[in-house]
């Protein structure tokens, strides 16, 4: 099993450009999330999906879009970058929606926008 | 709503030195706890949990943490550093209702020193 996967791994990009981070798992997992981690902030909550074919905000959801396209996969759009945004991108799921269930976390995706 | 301080954000010990990283939680009523790890480069991975059993929490790699609600604390110890150690620690604390999610600290930052 690979677990969580996230592409791409590094991403720049110029002020006003869109771009799509993809996330899956292969854990049969009902709810994913997306987190991103600043330097001294920890990880903020941007977008989570409890099961497939929800979506709910999260703490930061602001200039973020998502979509569940399917149980495996929960992508999320930068419409509009802004320097802002820069910052490593954490995708994670969960067997259910419920805190004590664990979540496993992929790799990480590094965004810059300049 | 549930937050969690961790104090120091970055911490130094001797190898074979005993590992305290501190987390207090603010909180009405009990919620979960849980340790996360993050080693250079990769996503965060469970440590340990608390969510209302025994107090005191075993997790993996020799680490372990104590619930004492009278001190609104949940600190992550280790009796004797590895190398392998190095890494961010993160706090995080949930309620207990059915779909609350995490709410992360800021981490802190472990060095072992040789």
């Amino acid at each position: 099993n690979a677990g969580v996967t996230q592409t791409p791994k590094f991403q720049v990009l110029k002020t006003g450009q869109s771009m799509t981070l993809q996330c899956a798992q292969d854990m049969n997992h009902n709810s994913m999330y997306w987190y991103r981690q600043d330097p001294g902030m920890g990880l903020r909550l941007i977008y989570y999906s409890a099961s497939e074919g929800t979506t709910d905000k999260g703490e930061v959801p602001n200039g973020y879009n998502v979509s569940r396209l399917n149980k495996r996969e929960f992508s999320l759009r930068l419409e509009s970058a802004a320097p802002s945004q820069t910052s490593v991108y954490f995708c994670a799921s969960s067997e259910m929606a419920g805190a004590s269930y664990e979540q496993y976390f992929g790799p990480g995706t590094r965004l810059t926008v300049t | 709503a549930q937050s969690v301080t961790q104090l120091g954000s970055h911490v130094s010990v001797s190898e074979g030195a005993l590992v305290l990283l501190r987390c207090n939680y603010s909180s009405s009523v009990p919620p979960y706890l849980f340790w996360y790890v993050q080693y250079p480069n990769q996503g965060l991975q469970l440590l340990l949990k608390y969510t209302s059993a025994a107090t005191l929490v075993k997790g993996i790699n020799g680490f372990e943490a104590e619930f004492k609600k009278s001190e609104t604390s949940f600190h992550l110890t280790k009796p004797s550093a590895h190398m392998s150690d190095a890494a961010e620690y993160f706090c995080a604390v949930s309620g207990r209702r059915g779909n609350e999610k995490l709410t992360f600290g800021t981490g802190t930052r472990l060095t072992i020193i040789p």
